[in-house]
């Protein structure tokens, strides 16, 4: 069965740091999506990042970055000078490709503070 | 575009009530999900309509019913609500077409349920 797993419930950055969060996942496909979604305090879930599994070049948005090692299946987000609006709880997903039915698969979540 | 509209935003029920939770997109989109999200376990995929007249159980469908009423909307419905379906749901949709390749999903901004 495919799983996707945060192993960190709770992280905490010093304002204008930089946090990393990790996901890793279990999938024997080889073609497939993976998300990074935030949900703030207001419970709206919203995309981050997204990566494409063969597409080798990680995936940067603004200050977001991943670290996308598909051998080690692992997918992990990179925040660089954290800002007090980065607070929230964060999901990772995967989707596979081509499966007919774009179902996603999430893990448990990383809540993030930012200390100010 | 309102996006992903979802009515009502809280909701107090006592066991054994029923209820539907409705969901309406306005983006086009041929895929519909909905989600309940509890402390530690993320999301979880209830029930999902890969387009309009076809519906699937997701991984934790016991307890609902859900109805494509058409191509903009997808009702998730309690028989018979029990306290373990205390949770907050979402709906999302997305669209391989619509959404792009990576075919995203757009979420609501969820409902709170309380059953007592």
């Amino acid at each position: 069965a495919q799983t996707v797993t945060q192993s960190q419930p709770e992280m905490s950055v010093q304002e204008a740091e930089t946090v990393t969060l990790s996901c890793t996942y279990d999938t024997s496909e080889s073609d497939y999506y993976l998300f990074w979604y935030k949900q703030p305090p207001s419970r709206q879930m919203i995309l981050v990042i997204r990566q494409e599994a063969y597409k080798q070049q990680n995936a940067t948005e603004n200050r977001f970055s991943v670290n996308f090692q598909k051998a080690a299946k692992s997918f992990s987000l990179k925040i660089s000078d954290s800002q007090l609006g980065d607070a929230a709880m964060y999901f990772c997903a995967y989707m596979p490709r081509g499966s007919g039915t774009y179902k996603y698969i999430f893990g448990t979540g990383t809540r993030l503070k930012v200390l100010a | 575009n309102a996006g992903v509209t979802q009515t009502p935003k809280f909701q107090v029920l006592k066991t054994g009530q029923s209820m539907t939770l409705q969901c309406a997109q306005d983006m086009n989109h041929n895929s519909m999900y909905w989600y309940r999200q509890d402390p530690g376990m993320g999301l979880r995929l209830i029930y999902y309509s890969a387009s309009e007249g076809t519906t699937d159980k997701g991984e934790v469908p016991n307890g609902y019913n859900v109805s494509r009423l058409n191509k903009r909307e997808f009702s998730l419905r309690l028989e018979s609500a029990a306290p373990s379906q205390t949770s907050v749901y979402f709906c999302a949709s997305s669209d391989p077409w619509t959404s792009g390749i990576y075919n995203e999903q757009f979420f609501g901004p969820g409902t709170r349920l309380t059953v007592l």
